[in-house]
């Protein structure tokens, strides 16, 4: 397994539009976590899965936000109706068991102009 | 809410120099992470800690989890350039599935 992979890594959108973004977590892994970072900061908490339950989802997280995990195997996080303030890093990590060790992909970069 | 607050901010210093960086909580957390991010890339695990009081050396690495479990500090002896990147501290609470991260610290050793 060669670990966690996001797609696209980069993605350019204008304000309004939506974006979708996959994971494919290490396929041994059950839990599945996104954050979301801006630059220079630590990763904010956005939701979690147990396999294909989503278990917690940040207060933060605006309705325009939505994560799934058909299957328990890859996620998709979609933001619709973009704003410039969702530009930042989406990081996506899984681990093996509660507040085991997380492994991150190289993320997803997102710009809304 | 669960906040960690880590200082210092920035910290640049010389090739060999000594450092520490803390990580800040009025939370009780039952393990503590520290993780290591290059640019364009995820964070890396460094160390877990999870008794309160307890030490962990990796080389020139030494993290200590506070009495408390509050709070833990990351020291660096004669630090190197590759030492570079942007270090989060990440705690986890009880019975709460996920890792809060903290504010993190981006260290520049500069040769």
């Amino acid at each position: 397994d060669t670990g966690v992979s996001q797609d696209p890594r980069h993605k350019i959108t204008k304000r309004g539009q939506n974006v979708t973004f996959r994971c494919d977590p290490i396929s041994e892994h059950n839990r599945l976590y996104w954050y979301r970072q801006t630059l220079g900061q630590g990763p904010e908490f956005l939701t979690y899965f147990q396999n294909e339950a989503q278990l917690e989802k940040s207060r933060l997280l605006s309705d325009r936000f939505s994560a799934e995990r058909p299957k328990g195997s890859f996620s998709t996080l979609e933001i619709q109706r973009t704003e410039q303030g969702d530009s930042a890093m989406y990081l996506c990590a899984s681990s093996l068991w509660v507040s085991g060790e997380l492994f991150f992909g190289e993320g997803s970069r997102l710009t809304v102009l | 809410t669960q906040l960690l607050e880590q200082s210092p901010q920035f910290l640049s210093i010389q090739e060999g120099e000594n450092l520490t960086v803390y990580c800040n909580s009025s939370s009780v957390f039952s393990s503590l992470q520290w993780y290591r991010q290059e640019p364009g890339e995820g964070p890396v695990l460094l160390v877990t800690v999870v008794t309160g009081g307890e030490v962990k050396k990796l080389k020139r690495l030494t993290f200590q989890f506070g009495d408390a479990r509050k709070d833990s500090s990351l020291h660096i002896t004669a630090a190197q350039p590759g030492d570079t990147g942007l270090y989060l501290c990440a705690g986890a609470g009880f019975g709460n599935e996920k890792l809060t991260f903290g504010t993190g610290t981006r260290l520049t050793i500069i040769p």
